[in-house]
């Protein structure tokens, strides 16, 4: 089982502002990655180090974090934007790293 | 540029083992760590472990230890990731990933296209 938990799905209308969230009590003590995937692809990182945008990542993505929940907004969601996002931070040993089950993201 | 070029499909039996290959092309192959993430059908990224690819020292989930071993060559800048005992659960793809230069332990910017493992009697 996880160290970290998703919601299974969510939905935005095309243009708005949504939100997937991470919960897990090592988020109190290592930050959160984010990462998108679509269908036959590979993961791609959105997020790192909880707040940062990798090069080339539209900066209508944005990642926050407190306590326990890390969270990756997506401001102004696009078409393109529907994929699943998983995330990721080590686990309470610090050691090792785990994935979320992942949200999967519809654009309405 | 970086590139991680993994090797092709197997399929393999219940109970053999399955050694999979990521070639590491465009950085300094010492410099990063690699990881092993695999992924199951209609599931979710599983983290496998990491390599350090300067020293050889490994660290693995514990879901794997004893089942998978991860080496590397440096002469030929390639990661390996070897599962044994293979069970109809292992069929996933199987991928490569390095830890970013901007990030850190968790954060990996680049991914190999993916390995299938079939297991199937």
């Amino acid at each position: 089982s996880s160290e970290v938990t998703q919601d299974p799905a969510v939905s935005v209308a095309l243009g708005q502002t949504v939100r997937i969230t991470c919960q897990g009590d090592s988020l109190r003590s290592y930050y959160a990655s984010w990462y998108q995937q679509k269908p036959g692809q590979a993961p791609v990182l959105v997020i790192y180090g909880e707040t940062n945008r990798p090069s080339g990542i539209p900066d209508r993505f944005s990642g926050s974090s407190s306590g326990s929940t890390a969270s990756l907004t997506i401001t102004g969601a696009q078409a393109e934007d529907e994929a699943d996002y998983y995330c990721t931070s080590r686990d309470s040993s610090g050691y090792h790293l785990v994935f979320g089950g992942g949200t999967k993201l519809t654009v309405l | 540029q970086v590139q991680l070029v993994q090797s092709g499909a197997e399929v393999k039996k219940p109970g053999a083992s399955v050694k999979v290959s990521c070639e590491a092309f465009g950085y300094t192959f010492t410099s990063y760590q690699m990881h092993w993430v695999r992924q199951a059908p209609g599931q979710g990224p599983e983290w496998m472990g990491t390599i350090n690819p300067s020293g050889g020292s490994t660290r693995y989930a514990q879901k794997f230890q004893g089942r998978v071993t991860m080496t590397r060559d440096r002469s030929t800048r390639t990661v390996y990731m070897e599962l044994s005992s293979l069970r109809s659960e292992d069929t996933a793809v199987y991928y490569c990933a390095r830890t970013a230069s901007f990030g850190g332990f968790g954060d990996l910017d680049y991914w190999g296209q993916g390995t299938l493992v079939t297991v199937s009697p």
